[in-house]
């Protein structure tokens, strides 16, 4: 069964510093990931999804992941921090139910100290 | 063009009441999924439809809990006899239908029983 580990609950960062959120999946077929935002009282949005074209996937707002099958690893990253990215983030992979949904990660809200 | 929408965005019941939560998903998207959202744990998927039909139920949480799609189009959620354990944010989400399709979420309804 396809799980999904987000490391960190909570990760503090300085306006203009790098960004580095960890997602480590478990998956018996190759996975279909994605990352979602989630800014305060709103729905998921989403940033970016790997679906094996290309291990660098570049996302939305300046965010990038890069799928690293041998380490199992899909972390977000974005070179310099912004207050506006202060949220909620998301790591999921799909379930490999072939009904398409989603398994998420527990989330790591991101702070952006000025 | 239109996004997800549901409503009521905020529902307040008292526990023991029936509630019905509406989705409208976005034109066109013939996979739609319901999503619960609480503090304890986390995105959980709660049932799949594709066009009017549920082939994945499996996330609904007890027999209180039931979901309709007419039309290809909208949804609704029921959850009979409420219990304070409801209380939670539920998501809708819709997408293309195919696997690796990403999905688009609507902004929740934030459930409180009393």
């Amino acid at each position: 069964a396809q799980s999904v580990t987000q490391l960190g609950s909570h990760v503090s960062v300085s306006e203009g510093a790098l960004v580095l959120l960890r997602c480590n999946y478990s998956s018996s077929v190759p996975p279909y990931l994605f990352w979602y935002v989630q800014y305060p009282n709103q729905g998921l949005q989403l940033l970016l999804k790997y679906t094996s074209a290309a291990t660098l996937v570049k996302g939305i707002n300046g965010f990038e992941a890069e799928f690293k099958k041998s380490e199992t690893s899909f972390h977000l990253t974005k070179p310099s921090a912004h207050m506006s990215d202060a949220a909620e983030y998301f790591c999921a992979v799909i379930d490999s139910s072939n009904t398409g949904k989603l398994i998420f990660g527990q989330g790591t809200t991101l702070q952006v100290k000025p | 063009g239109a996004g997800v929408s549901q409503s009521p965005s905020n529902k307040v019941t008292e526990k023991g009441k029936d509630v019905e939560l509406r989705c409208d998903p976005i034109s066109g998207h013939t996979a739609l999924y319901w999503y619960r959202q609480s503090l304890g744990q986390g995105l959980e998927f709660l049932i799949y439809f594709q066009g009017n039909s549920a082939p994945d139920k499996s996330g609904l949480p007890s027999d209180r809990f039931s979901a309709e799609r007419t039309g290809g189009s909208v949804s609704t959620l029921t959850i009979q006899r409420t219990q304070q354990e409801d209380s939670a944010v539920y998501l809708c989400a819709s997408s293309f239908g195919t696997q690796n399709q990403p999905q688009h979420f609507g902004d929740g309804t934030r459930l409180s029983i009393l």
